[in-house]
């Protein structure tokens, strides 16, 4: 199985300031099709999972543009530039090119 | 607008059954395969497997093989996931979601105690 590895695995930061998290996987997420199945998802307290970017660097609908993803091959990062209280939350990176499925351990984001 | 709305909290003994179900809305039903993740208490997030709500075909992880079924209804939009042989580390919330997790449902708490 794909093992997505994620740091770090907490951060508390002051609102305002950016955030950065980082995920490696331990096989190239790059298709044949030229597309990265490569995700990340925030579980806000109590909530179920929601989807946050897709194929690395794509916003899904209504995600605010103060989070942005980059990254290609093993080595992904998701930027918050500024973050607000209603960030908080566990997030989470999944790789959906090699089943089964898997995520990362996920990182706390708590709010200073 | 995409919703999935799952069915309620089970609590099951040790080596009994549970199958939950997701009725989705808000889009073609046959458009988007269907996964099930779960979540143990306190724990991260788990694939368990996806059904094709086209024509059925199905993936399950391997450590579930044997005691998971995913199936869908698509006159009622519904989709199941059945996990037999329940044990006390199978207690979880159970997401369905469709796509690639794009839409999620609200989880289903199963709890497996005797």
């Amino acid at each position: 199985d794909i093992v997505m590895t994620q740091t770090p695995l907490s951060l508390s930061v002051t609102p305002g300031q950016p955030a950065s998290i980082s995920c490696k996987s331990s096989q190239s997420l790059l298709h044949s099709d030229g597309k990265t199945y490569f995700y990340w998802y925030l579980q806000k307290p109590g909530q179920s999972p929601q989807l946050l970017i897709y194929e690395v660097s794509s916003r899904f609908s209504g995600v605010p543009d103060r989070f942005s993803g980059s990254g290609s091959g093993t080595d992904f990062t998701l930027k918050i530039s500024r973050v607000e209280a209603e960030d908080v939350g566990v997030y989470y990176c999944m790789q959906g090119i090699h089943l089964p499925w898997t995520f990362g351990q996920g990182t706390k984001v708590e709010i200073k | 607008q995409v919703q999935l709305v799952q069915s309620g909290a089970e609590v099951k003994k040790p080596g009994a059954s549970v199958k939950v179900s997701c009725k989705a809305s808000g889009y073609t039903f046959t458009s988007y395969d269907i996964s099930w993740v779960r979540q143990a208490p306190g724990q991260g997030l788990e694939w368990m497997g996806w059904i094709s709500a086209y024509n059925g075909n199905t993936n399950y992880a391997q450590k579930l093989q044997g005691r998971v079924t995913m199936t869908t209804n698509t006159s009622t939009s519904t989709a199941y996931m059945e996990l037999r042989s329940l044990r006390s580390d199978d207690t979880a919330v159970y997401y369905c979601a469709s796509g690639i997790l794009d839409y999620w449902g609200q989880g289903t708490l199963v709890t497996v105690s005797s």
